[in-house]
């Protein structure tokens, strides 16, 4: 069974910092690139961020949001992509949900979700 | 970016009726080389992540049941579920991947469609 959790949501202060995890389980991660999107409180689903398979070059796209602040990055040995939050800004409040995208498909499993606040 | 608007915002519809949502997109999201579209629609009730329902605009994700269809073709597409159940109560949105391999579109959403029993 194919398995995504998300951690590393927390309460922090604008200009900060954060790394958010997602950990995989049940298929052979390498393989597939990931997404991370997200979520603001009662609003609808924004794309963020996203990382080839390694067979791919493990290469990263970014929405202009996010360009230049925030880095996704994949460890395949451990099963788990990354996206580190830099300059964190109120606007970046909301929950955050990683996304396996399947060849010949699209993202067809996601993770619960961890939910960032963004506040002083 | 290519900007995906849906409508209705909002739909009431009565259990075992047909219900309609469209979608479209600001430029066309048919690539020719292998004559598919790069459309999704999800579903995501209150407090849970978004579910797969359709890709390729019309093709069916594993266990979603019969009664949602997909169509449509270039910058208009529909998501029909033909008999409303009281399980299907849930905000719809589309999403379109068009990234080629010469291209990057990035992944963008409509801004969703609140479907609930009339």
């Amino acid at each position: 069974e194919v398995r995504l959790v998300e951690s590393g949501g927390a309460l922090v202060q604008p200009g900060r910092s954060l790394r958010l995890s997602c950990t995989a389980s049940g298929f052979t991660f390498g393989d597939y690139a990931m997404g991370w999107f997200r979520q603001a409180p009662g609003k609808g689903l924004e794309w963020i961020s996203f990382i080839r398979g390694t067979p791919y070059g493990g290469t990263t796209e970014y929405a202009a949001s996010v360009k230049g602040r925030f880095t996704i990055s994949r460890d395949d040995s451990k099963s788990i992509a990354y996206l580190q939050m830099n300059s964190l800004k109120i606007e970046d409040t909301g929950v955050y949900y990683c996304s396996r995208d399947a060849p010949g498909k699209i993202f067809d499993s996601w993770g619960q979700g961890t939910l960032v606040t963004v506040s002083s | 970016d290519i900007v995906m608007t849906q409508s209705p915002d909002s739909l009431a519809v009565s259990l075992g009726e047909r219900a309609t949502i469209n979608c479209r997109s600001s430029q066309s999201v048919l690539y020719s080389a292998n004559n598919k579209n790069y459309l999704a629609w999800y579903q995501q009730k209150p407090g849970q992540p978004p579910k797969l329902l359709l890709y390729w605009a019309s093709t069916r994700e594993s266990g979603v049941p019969d009664r949602f269809s997909g169509s449509g073709s270039g910058t208009d597409f529909t998501l029909t579920i033909s008999s409303l159940q009281a399980e299907d109560v849930a905000v719809y949105y589309c999403q379109q991947y068009y990234n080629t391999p010469s291209t990057f579109n990035s992944y963008t959403f409509g801004q969703g469609t609140k479907l609930e029993i009339k």
